[in-house]
């Protein structure tokens, strides 16, 4: 399976500033994810990331909060924009791999963000 | 409509003893494929076993069985052998593959301690 990394792991940031997390992949993938886990809940899906295109955003988020880029099929950073202290989440960026029709889907380790 | 439904919040199990984990799902896809995770409290989520919508077999994985219930639209997860270090949050979660987006429906967790 492809081995995921993803930087920074965690950071401490003031509201209203920005971060960019980025994501980095072994192998070149097709699709690579961001997702969101909010305190004490599940994962969402921010956005689906493809070399060469426009990120597809799901309902609620926003291209101007939460821009992508994806320059090449192994990496691809995720910027939280002017924060707030709900964006306090474990951010995970994600990859299909594995056999092929399988549709295995791994996670990097998350950046955990505390927006004070 | 929630697509996936995990009903166990937190579940406690003796150590060496098997345990299962509740997971229903809602599709009216023909073709989908149903994922567990595992979050132990580093974040990181750690891929453990796929079952494919058309698979005559129930997936097994080590340590790790799904119990596949096509009709009933269940997929329990056994964890069989429990160790300590199988404590943590577990999430299923599906894809359909209708949707060409490829993206992972999760559901609220259970979390499991593994008492000595």
């Amino acid at each position: 399976s492809a081995v995921i990394s993803q930087k920074p792991s965690r950071d401490i940031c003031q509201r209203g500033t920005s971060l960019t997390i980025q994501c980095q992949v072994d192998s070149q993938v097709t699709m690579m994810f961001w997702y969101r886990q909010q305190p004490g809940q599940s994962l969402t899906l921010i956005a689906t990331a493809n070399q060469g295109s426009e990120a597809t955003y799901e309902s609620g988020f926003v291209i101007d909060k939460f821009p992508i880029s994806r320059p090449n099929l192994t990496f691809s950073t995720l910027t939280v924009s002017n924060m707030s202290p709900e964006d306090s989440s474990i951010y995970l960026c994600s990859v299909e791999d594995g056999e092929p029709g399988s549709y295995e889907q791994y996670f990097g380790p998350g950046t955990r963000l505390t927006v004070t | 409509a929630q697509k996936i439904t995990q009903t166990q919040p937190g579940m406690f199990v003796q150590e060496k003893e098997a345990v299962t984990l509740d997971c229903t799902y809602d599709t009216s896809d023909p073709s989908y494929g149903l994922f567990w995770y595992k979050q132990p409290s580093s974040g990181e989520m750690i891929f453990l076993i796929y079952q494919g919508s058309y698979d005559q077999q129930n997936a097994t994985e080590g340590r790790y069985s799904l119990n596949f219930q096509k009709a009933r639209k269940s997929a329990n997860l056994v964890i069989s052998a429990s160790q300590l270090g199988d404590s943590a949050m577990y999430f299923c979660a599906m894809r359909e593959s209708s949707s060409n987006d490829y993206k992972l429906s999760f559901g609220a967790g259970t979390t499991v301690t593994v008492r000595a």
